[in-house]
């Protein structure tokens, strides 16, 4: 079974740039989290969609932040401008449909740092 | 606020010896606690959920409501068990501690 993918996996910017992240879950997952991982924390959950509707938006800071899944398959995550606190790890993360199990599979991550 | 406690950033232990990571939470209902795991070079990955109550690798852990804590245990660290350790409370949203690197010394 292919897993989560995500592109790109390294990425430095500027500061006040902009930059966008792809991620591809696994066949059949309805769910897809966004998560961001700073170093020496845990990861914390950006954006939850179900299929193309978000689910839980709360912890976006949708000034700078935005995500998309149009097609309820693929998902891509924004960050414009970036700032110097936004370097971090930005993981995707899906889930198969409820009742089968609640596990959640993350991809390899793609690492910002922002100069 | 604070919903998920790992109170150690670092565990060294020598191989053979046992291990236990403290996981405390805060949530006022049933929790669904889940303990992840990330080798190095690897994505995070589920090690064991609390409601399946199996044992993973060698890995338990036993959820204490009363002293709302879901340490994870084993009795034999084997140096394959060196890694980062993250617990993790599933309500309507998995929110994940800072983790727990551990480092099985030969």
């Amino acid at each position: 079974e292919a897993g989560v993918a995500q592109s790109p996996r390294y990425k430095i910017i500027e500061k006040r740039q902009s930059v966008a992240f792809w991620c591809n879950p696994i066949s059949g997952h309805a769910t897809l989290y966004w998560y961001q991982q700073i170093l020496g924390q845990g990861p914390k959950l950006l954006i939850q969609f179900q299929n193309n509707g978000v689910v839980d938006d709360s912890q976006l800071p949708k000034d700078r932040f935005s995500a998309e899944r149009l097609k309820g398959v693929d998902s891509t995550l924004k960050i414009q401008p970036a700032k110097l606190e936004d370097s971090a790890v930005y993981l995707c993360a899906s889930s198969p449909p409820v009742g089968s199990g609640n596990t959640i599979y993350f991809g390899e991550g793609s690492w910002l740092t922002v100069v | 606020a604070q919903r998920v406690t790992q109170p150690e950033k670092l565990l060294s232990v020598f191989k053979g010896a046992p291990v236990e990571l403290k996981c405390n939470y805060s949530y006022s209902g049933s929790p669904e606690l889940f303990w992840y795991v990330q080798y190095s070079r690897q994505r995070l990955q589920l090690l064991l959920r609390h409601i399946s109550r199996e044992s993973i690798k060698g890995f338990t852990a036993d959820l204490n409501k009363g002293e709302t804590s879901f340490h994870l245990k084993k009795p034999f660290a084997q140096e394959e068990d060196s890694a980062m350790y993250y617990c993790a409370l599933n309500d309507y949203k998995l929110s994940f501690g800072a983790g727990t690197t551990v480092t099985v010394r030969a």
